[in-house]
């Protein structure tokens, strides 16, 4: 059974970089069938869709995010990690790592997810 | 707002069915598969419909996916007090995948 889990700071301060990251088990990142992806979702909000990453590095971001958003992947812990730059209360959310099997073809597996407060 | 647009509320009452309707455009729908999420409170999102109609194992058959043109639908039958929750669609559109605001469904 494949699990993803979240991890990294509740709090973050205002300008500074948001850094998260996703480890998966019961499944490796390196098969290759997979997309690993990062969502976030503003208390009492919708889901945004931030960016893929693919085992070998490929990756897709939201335009809208693009700018400040990194995402990275290390097969060697089975991780995959986020990096989201010049945060403001409006990137307060809870962030969800999952697994889609395909570009859009569906997020089947999430982590629980963590909430990110932007506060100083 | 939502590049997919959903009803903010739906509602029935058990054994009813329900649809709840997701539009967009030729970007999105008209050109690609739409995906279905179900999100009970508290918790993640859960894979319910994907490439428009299919069901992942463990799925009930009383739910269901359409799609025509830019829109999409999804559809419960037999409604169930456990299928309260909030409803997504999603699509991808050019370069970024889209979702749609989300239907929280109210089981009167």
């Amino acid at each position: 059974q494949v699990q993803l889990q979240e991890s990294g700071p509740g709090l973050v301060k205002p300008s500074q970089t948001l850094s998260l990251t996703c480890t998966v088990s019961g499944g490796s990142i390196s098969s290759g069938d997979y997309y690993w992806s990062w969502i976030r979702q503003p208390p009492g909000k919708g889901l945004e869709w931030i960016g893929y990453i693919y085992y070998s590095g490929s990756t897709y971001y939201n335009p809208s995010l693009k700018s400040r958003v990194t995402i990275s992947v290390d097969t060697s812990k089975n991780q995959f990690s986020l990096k989201l730059s010049s945060v403001t209360a409006a990137d307060t959310a809870v962030y969800y790592c999952a697994r889609d099997f395909g570009v859009g073809a569906g997020f089947d597996y999430w982590g629980q997810g963590t909430l990110v407060t932007v506060s100083s | 707002q939502s590049v997919l647009t959903q009803p903010p509320s739906a509602s029935g009452t058990p054994g009813q069915r329900v649809t709840i309707s997701c539009s967009g455009s030729s970007s999105n729908i008209g050109s690609n598969t739409v995906n279905w999420y179900q999100q009970l409170p508290g918790t993640a999102p859960k894979l319910l419909i994907y490439s428009n109609n299919q069901r992942p194992s463990g799925v009930p058959d009383r739910f269901s996916g359409s799609k025509s043109g830019t829109s999409a639908s999804l559809a419960i039958s037999g409604l169930q007090s456990e299928d309260e929750a909030d409803y997504y669609c999603a699509a991808w559109d050019d370069s970024s995948l889209v979702f749609g605001g989300g239907t929280k469904l109210t089981v009167l």
